[in-house]
C-alpha cells in the first residue's frame, strides 16, 4: 500500500525553465509534508516542507504547493539549474507516533536539468 | 543540522555472513532511525533505534535479522544478519530532534550480497 506516490519516475527540463515535481497521497491523516533531494552516493537532504494549514511555502528558488482537497502537492524549482539534477523524494507525516514523527516516503522522481 | 557519518560506505559480502553498519552523529539527537532503499524503490523504515532500550521495528522487520544497538545519544549500529542477495540495498541512518519533522540522513552504506 503506497500511501505516497510520485507517478513520474523521471523528468527532464532545460536550464532556466521551471521544474514541477508532483506527489499524491492517500492518507488524510497526513498533516506535514517534506521534500528531500538525493545525489548519487549521498544520503537524502532536506529541502523544504509545508504544514497542512498552509497551501504554499517558498524558499528561494523552491516553492511547495499543497492542495489538500486533491491530496496533491508539488515542488516548483524556478529557475532550474544543472546542479538541481538529483532524485527528489516527497515525504508525508501523520503526526506523532510513539514519541516521534513517522515519515512515509514516495518512490522518487529523477530530475535532469539540461544545460 | 548535524554531521552524520556511516561506516562502511560500501561492502560486498557473501551469503550467510553478517555485517554491522555504524552511524555516528556529531551532536546529541533525540531519535535515530534506520532505513533501507532497495534498487529503484523508496526509503523503507526498518526500525527506530532507542537509546538504552530495544529498538522499535516496523512491520516486516525483526530483531533476529536486523539487530540494532544505540548505547548513547550519538551512536547506533545496525547488523544485517545471515545475509542473502535480497538484502542488497543501501542502508541509511537518519536523525531527528524532538518536535521537528525534518530528518537528517547519513551518506548511506551500499551493501551487495553475493
Amino acid at each position: 500500500d503506497q500511501q505516497v506516490k510520485q507517478n513520474s519516475p523521471s523528468l527532464s527540463v532545460q536550464e532556466g525553465r521551471i521544474s514541477i515535481l508532483n506527489c499524491d497521497y492517500t492518507n488524510s491523516m497526513f498533516d506535514y509534508f517534506l521534500w528531500y533531494k538525493k545525489y548519487p552516493a549521498e544520503g537524502p537532504t532536506f529541502l523544504i516542507s509545508i504544514s497542512s494549514i498552509k497551501d504554499k511555502n517558498e524558499d528561494g528558488r523552491f516553492t511547495v504547493f499543497l492542495n489538500k482537497s486533491a491530496k496533491h502537492l508539488s515542488l516548483h524549482i524556478v529557475p532550474s539549474q544543472p546542479g538541481d539534477s538529483a532524485v527528489y523524494f516527497c515525504a508525508a507525516s501523520g503526526g506523532y507516533s510513539g514519541g516521534y514523527q513517522k515519515v512515509t516516503f514516495g518512490t522518487g522522481t529523477k530530475l535532469q536539468v539540461i544545460p | 543540522s548535524a554531521v552524520i557519518s556511516q561506516k562502511p560506505s560500501r561492502d560486498i559480502c557473501q551469503r550467510g555472513t553478517s555485517l554491522t553498519i555504524q552511524c555516528q552523529v556529531d551532536s546529541q539527537v533525540t531519535m535515530m532511525f534506520w532505513y533501507r532503499q532497495q534498487p529503484g524503490q523508496s526509503l523503507t523504515l526498518i526500525a527506530t533505534a532507542n537509546q538504552g532500550s530495544e529498538a522499535t521495528y516496523e512491520s516486516g522487520f525483526v530483531i533476529d535479522k536486523f539487530p540494532i544497538s544505540r548505547p548513547n545519544l550519538t551512536f547506533s549500529t545496525l547488523t544485517v544478519s545471515n545475509m542473502s542477495p535480497e538484502d542488497s540495498s543501501i542502508y541509511l541512518c537518519s536523525v531527528v530532534w524532538m518536535g521537528r519533522y525534518e530528518q537528517y540522513f547519513g551518506p548511506g552504506t551500499r551493501l551487495t550480497v553475493t
